[in-house]
């Protein structure tokens, strides 16, 4: 296991409501990355950090936002959450081995959207 | 956006059976990397490739890099019922923070 852990695992929210998903690694990474899974669309990037306070935007920016105030937590926030953003969330760190292309996954947050 | 195009979407085969599937990109690659999900769980890394024309193993997993660098496929061959999963192909760019991109996955569903 590469040392990424999810939380909170599973989340059931209402429309408009914020929301903040948590990834934390231990392996000392530089590069962290949030996906979304959806049925038919495989992995599709939200945000990704390449440092502390560094952040970029993704595919799938929109409705999210993201923090990095340490190397080994990464926030994802939906400030209003919408029933499109239902969907299986992952996070991913790189970086620390000899090359950046080596995402490795955590486990997931299922968020359900009502 | 960048797209890769996996197929097949979904397979379901007989255990010991050979399996095959591919990923294509209008793009072109420096890096093709494959996953599998298993059901509740976060993608694991299979198999990476890094150079066009690359052949590389992993147990009964076999991976190329295609010589275009378009393309890549994914060869798993005697299947058992620990196969059964989703797998991800996925492509990188040169030079762009490691953001990958991801096809739509393959489901394999192995029969006993």
């Amino acid at each position: 296991d590469a040392g990424i852990t999810q939380s909170p695992r599973h989340k059931v929210t209402e429309t408009g409501t914020p929301v903040t998903l948590r990834c934390h690694q231990t392996e000392n990474h530089r590069y962290m990355y949030w996906y979304r899974q959806d049925p038919g669309h495989g992995l599709r990037l939200i945000h990704y950090s390449y440092g502390v306070k560094d952040t970029d935007k993704g595919e799938v920016s929109d409705g999210y936002s993201v923090s990095r105030s340490k190397t080994e937590d990464f926030l994802l926030t939906l400030e209003s959450a919408t029933s499109s953003q239902t969907s299986v969330y992952f996070c991913a760190i790189s970086g620390q081995t000899f090359s950046t292309d080596t995402q490795y996954f955590g486990p997931g947050t299922r968020l359900t959207v009502l | 956006g960048q797209q890769l195009n996996q197929s097949p979407q979904s397979m379901f085969i007989q255990e010991g059976e050979d399996v095959s599937m591919n990923c294509t990109s209008s793009s072109i690659f420096n890096t093709w990397l494959w996953y599998k999900q298993d059901p509740g769980e976060g993608p694991v890394l299979l198999i990476a490739l890094y150079k066009a024309g690359e052949l590389t193993s992993n147990g009964r997993l076999t991976a190329q890099f295609g010589i275009t660098r378009k393309d890549s496929f994914l060869n798993i061959s005697a299947s058992i019922p620990s196969d059964v999963g989703i797998y991800f192909c996925a492509g990188r760019f040169s030079g762009n923070t490691g953001k990958l991109i991801f096809g739509q996955g393959t489901t394999l569903q192995v029969k006993p």
